[in-house]
């Protein structure tokens, strides 16, 4: 238990579908963040959110829509996908100040595009 | 764009060390970080290795850093079947954190 929690943790969807997934920390970080996990692919970084602003878009395409209402939760909205979208999606969230810049991550959720 | 490169997969014998190798192009790289994923789970940070450090031993896990090289590897001393599992390389200069694609470790009884 990491303490980042993600729902759904498997997701199938049609590529006309919205859907939604969630994010949820109770360690006090300040930072979170989406990464996409494809097989023999590098984890591939898609936002990043400091004190609930973006600050960084890995020119992820405008199907995927992020969303940080406070500091303690991230939304991946998603619409309009493609069948190359299914991937293991990945939270993680970091704790203020520079440190060792440790990254906890949630279990991921598994997402099926048809 | 600045890389991370690790092999896909390495099979050993329940008992043997293992070793994963990383490589990396940022040569301003500060943290490097193993990070392990079991089936089903998210990543969960292993160990790590400040930039000005060449080794780090915990336990039946060391970290050789090669920064002229820019090689990181990862050795596990007699690897357990609980062992198995998908093992990250991933660098940091402070800014952002770049992963590999991650090396699947197996282990044969």
């Amino acid at each position: 238990e990491t303490g980042v929690t993600q729902t759904p943790r498997h997701l199938v969807m049609g590529m006309t579908n919205k859907k939604s997934l969630k994010c949820e920390q109770h360690l006090g970080h300040n930072a979170m963040y989406w990464y996409k996990q494809s097989a023999k692919k590098p984890l591939e970084l898609m936002f990043v959110y400091n004190f609930k602003e973006q600050t960084e878009n890995n020119s992820v395409p405008s199907r995927f829509s992020p969303e940080c209402p406070n500091s303690s939760h991230l939304f991946l909205h998603l619409h309009t996908l493609q069948p190359e979208d299914s991937a293991l999606y990945l939270c993680a969230s970091s704790p203020p100040g520079r440190g060792a810049g440790e990254l906890f991550f949630g279990e991921g959720s598994r997402l099926t595009v048809l | 764009g600045e890389d991370v490169e690790q092999s896909l997969f390495l099979s050993v014998r329940e008992g043997d060390s293992s070793v994963i190798n990383c490589t990396y192009t940022d040569s301003s790289s500060t943290y490097l970080y193993w990070y392990k994923q079991e089936p089903g789970a998210g990543l969960q940070l292993l160990t790590y290795i400040f930039s000005n450090m060449d080794m780090k031993q915990d336990q039946r896990l060391t970290v050789l850093l090669n920064k002229k090289d820019k090689h990181l590897s990862l050795r596990i001393a007699d690897t357990q079947t609980g062992d198995s599992a998908i093992y990250f390389c991933a660098e940091s200069n402070g800014n952002d954190m770049r992963f590999g694609a991650g090396t699947r470790l197996t282990v044969k009884p």
